[in-house]
């Protein structure tokens, strides 16, 4: 069965910086590009990041570029995204998301971690 | 920047009874190119991860039941159910992609209860 499993996330205050990581099992990172996803409390889902395969092509939503960095290292099977410079609106759920390889649509999701910003 | 409205954002419907959930988008998701729509359907149940429905407005993902179709082109489209169950209870959302470098827009959400 494919699946991501998230770790990471945590409490930080105003400007402070966390790391999220995704494993990934059950197929080779390698063959997809990924993404991360959140969902501020109450809210609805949000777009963050976009990482192809080979990490050549990267994309960020405009309310964390800058900020944010997406990385991978598929001999690990492994998603990152480095969040720097946090702000209390980017308290969320973050889930990471395989492309399902038809235009971007997200086909398998991680569990979701929590990222809480506040002082 | 590329807005997609939902609508309605609540409903209840009886159960049996048909949902359809409506989403609008400000650009289109047809891609000529392609000769497809690029806009996808997820249900999100509480305290779980999305889970994808629908692609290419109108293809059912692998394991979704067929009371669950995708309908529409350009920038309207439609999610129906055609006989709500209970397990159905969740969140939907539409969700497409435009331009490049692409954005990758959700529609706010329609909640789907029971009445």
């Amino acid at each position: 069965e494919d699946q991501l499993v998230q770790s990471g996330g945590g409490l930080v205050q105003p400007g402070g910086s966390l790391r999220l990581s995704c494993v990934a099992s059950g197929f080779p990172l390698s063959d997809y590009s990924m993404n991360w996803v959140r969902q501020a409390p109450g809210k609805g889902l949000e777009w963050v990041s976009h990482i192809i395969s080979s990490s050549r092509t990267i994309f960020y939503a405009n309310s964390v570029k800058g900020r944010f960095t997406v990385s991978r290292d598929n001999a690990k099977n492994s998603l990152y995204l480095q969040m720097d410079s946090l702000r209390v609106e980017d308290t969320a759920v973050y889930y990471c998301a395989r492309d399902g390889r038809r235009g971007y649509d997200f086909d398998h999701w991680g569990q979701g971690t929590q990222v809480t910003v506040s002082s | 920047d590329i807005v997609m409205t939902q609508s309605p954002d609540s409903l209840a419907v009886s159960l049996g009874e048909r949902a359809t959930i409506n989403c609008k988008s400000s650009q289109s998701a047809f891609y000529s190119s392609k000769n497809k729509n690029f806009l996808s359907w997820y249900q999100q149940k509480p305290g779980q991860p999305p889970k994808l429905l629908i692609y290419w407005a109108s293809t059912r993902e692998s394991g979704v039941p067929d009371r669950f179709s995708g309908s529409g082109s350009g920038t309207d489209f439609t999610l129906t159910i055609s006989s709500l169950q209970a397990e159905d209870v969740a969140v939907y959302y539409c969700q497409q992609y435009y331009g490049t470098p692409p954005a990758l827009t959700f529609g706010g959400g329609t909640r789907v209860e029971i009445k």
